[in-house]
């Protein structure tokens, strides 16, 4: 069976430090993958989707970036964290064809 | 983008009540979910439904997507269905709208 995995669970974070995020699938290969931010109270936007090793997406113009540099490996990273990035950010995974998606645990993210 | 309504935004039941969730979408869709979220924030998949009807134990849902329209239904709601319920569509490729969700708190 497939399964997600994110880490790290928490994070606090000053502003103007870089971030790295990371998101594994395990159990499929070549999935589309893609990180999601909440804001508190909030539904989920769609940040970036991934369909292929370096092949990224940006849906939503940003201080962040994402890069996919194995088939079931996905990085959230920014070089310098604003106030306003703080959130739960989640990574989901779609088999390719089929548009499905599965939702890893989330990251919490404060940056003070 | 597509907009994504879900109503009503706050429900509050008592154990063993029935609800109806519905979800709005203003445009045509190439698929939808719905899903749960848990207070620990993870989102559980409940039924990926582009379109007819679907039932798993208490819960059911179904799409008219010629109507731009997904209802959810939860009978005889127990205490851990609470949480919070997002309605999902994709329009495009990989152009996934999420709705702001129906906040479910049922009482014992």
């Amino acid at each position: 069976s497939q399964t997600i995995h994110q880490w790290p669970a928490t994070l606090v974070q000053p502003v103007g430090s870089p971030l790295s995020l990371e998101c594994t699938v395990e159990g499929t290969s070549n999935p589309n993958l893609y990180w999601y931010r909440q804001a508190a109270g909030r539904g989920l936007q769609l940040l970036f989707y991934s369909v292929g090793i370096g092949q990224i997406s940006s849906e939503v113009p940003q201080n962040l970036s994402a890069s996919r540099p194995q088939d079931r490996q996905f990085i959230l990273s920014s070089k310098k964290l604003l106030l306003s990035d703080s959130g739960f950010y989640l990574c989901a995974w779609s088999p390719r064809l089929w548009y499905e998606q599965f939702f890893g645990p989330g990251t919490r993210l404060t940056v003070l | 983008g597509i907009q994504v309504e879900q109503s009503p935004p706050d429900l509050i039941l008592q154990e063993g009540a029935n609800s109806t969730l519905r979800c709005n979408f203003s445009d045509s869709v190439n698929n939808l979910q719905w899903f749960h979220q848990n207070p620990w924030g993870q989102l559980i998949n409940l039924f990926y439904i582009p379109s007819g009807t679907k039932q798993n134990g208490r819960l059911s849902a179904t799409t008219v997507a010629t109507e731009r329209y997904s209802l959810l239904y939860i009978s005889s709601s127990q205490t851990t269905d609470s949480g919070v319920y997002f309605c999902a569509v994709m329009a495009g490729f990989n152009k996934f709208y999420f709705g702001s969700g129906t906040k479910l708190n049922v009482k014992p």
